[in-house]
């Protein structure tokens, strides 16, 4: 079973409208974190915001936010207002134990948004 | 300040050919991690160090896979006898802590590899 699930090939917002990326994770792991990257056309990836399964509040950094429904497990990203820099790759990942203790990232497949002027 | 550092950006091997490929961390992080990435998919992870310690290498996809981090800090990741399959981008990521608590990771630029 796929351990991220991102179901968005692709998607498109207007510029200064707000859009939501979706994510479905699957682990047997109590403690676990959730993280969201940007890979811009550079091929760099960029740090977005965490979730930790125990955090009791939904993460928060700038315009993006996490909606973190654990009993779903789903961790979506919502970009508000967005600008035409969003146009990237955006990757969910899960970090949970290994049995080797590296705490290595999980990665989706990624969504393609495109923001449109 | 410095971020993670790869090189080179960009490397062509014949196929047979042996490669190498330089990480560079952030200074002072103890976890480093390699990543493959196919072209239109999300990374894999490949293998982990804690400092100089190789904790994890699971993930390296075959014997013709090695990495490296004698001294803690710059990791090198060797790809003997190339094939096709190989091509990807590789991106190298480090953290200043471990475990749980690793925080994010810092990714770097990776290097494309293509294997002719």
């Amino acid at each position: 079973a796929q351990k991220i699930t991102q179901t968005q090939p692709g998607m498109f917002v207007q510029e200064k409208e707000a859009v939501t990326l979706d994510c479905t994770y699957d682990t047997s792991d109590p403690s676990y974190g959730l993280f969201w990257y940007k890979q811009p056309s550079s091929g760099e990836m960029i740090f977005l915001i965490y979730q930790g399964s125990y955090d009791q509040q939904n993460a928060t950094e700038g315009r993006y936010s996490l909606n973190f429904q654990k009993a779903r497990k789903s961790a979506n990203l919502v970009i508000s207002a967005s600008q035409l820099g969003d146009s990237a790759m955006y990757f969910c990942a899960m970090r949970e134990a290994s049995g080797a203790g590296s705490y290595q990232l999980t990665f989706g497949k990624g969504t393609k948004l495109s923001v449109i002027p | 300040g410095a971020g993670v550092s790869q090189s080179p950006r960009y490397k062509v091997a014949k196929r047979g050919q042996d490669v190498a490929l330089r990480c560079d961390p952030i200074s002072g992080h103890v976890s480093l991690f390699w990543y493959q990435q196919a072209l239109g998919q999300g990374p894999e992870f490949l293998t982990y160090f804690q400092n100089e310690a190789q904790l994890d290498k699971s993930g390296l996809p075959s014997d013709r896979f090695f990495a490296e981090r004698p001294e803690g800090s710059v990791s090198t990741l060797k790809i003997q006898r190339t094939q096709q399959e190989d091509s990807a981008v590789y991106l190298c990521a480090s953290s200043p802590r471990t475990g749980q608590g690793a925080g994010e990771q810092f990714f770097g630029p990776g290097t494309r590899l293509t294997v002719l």
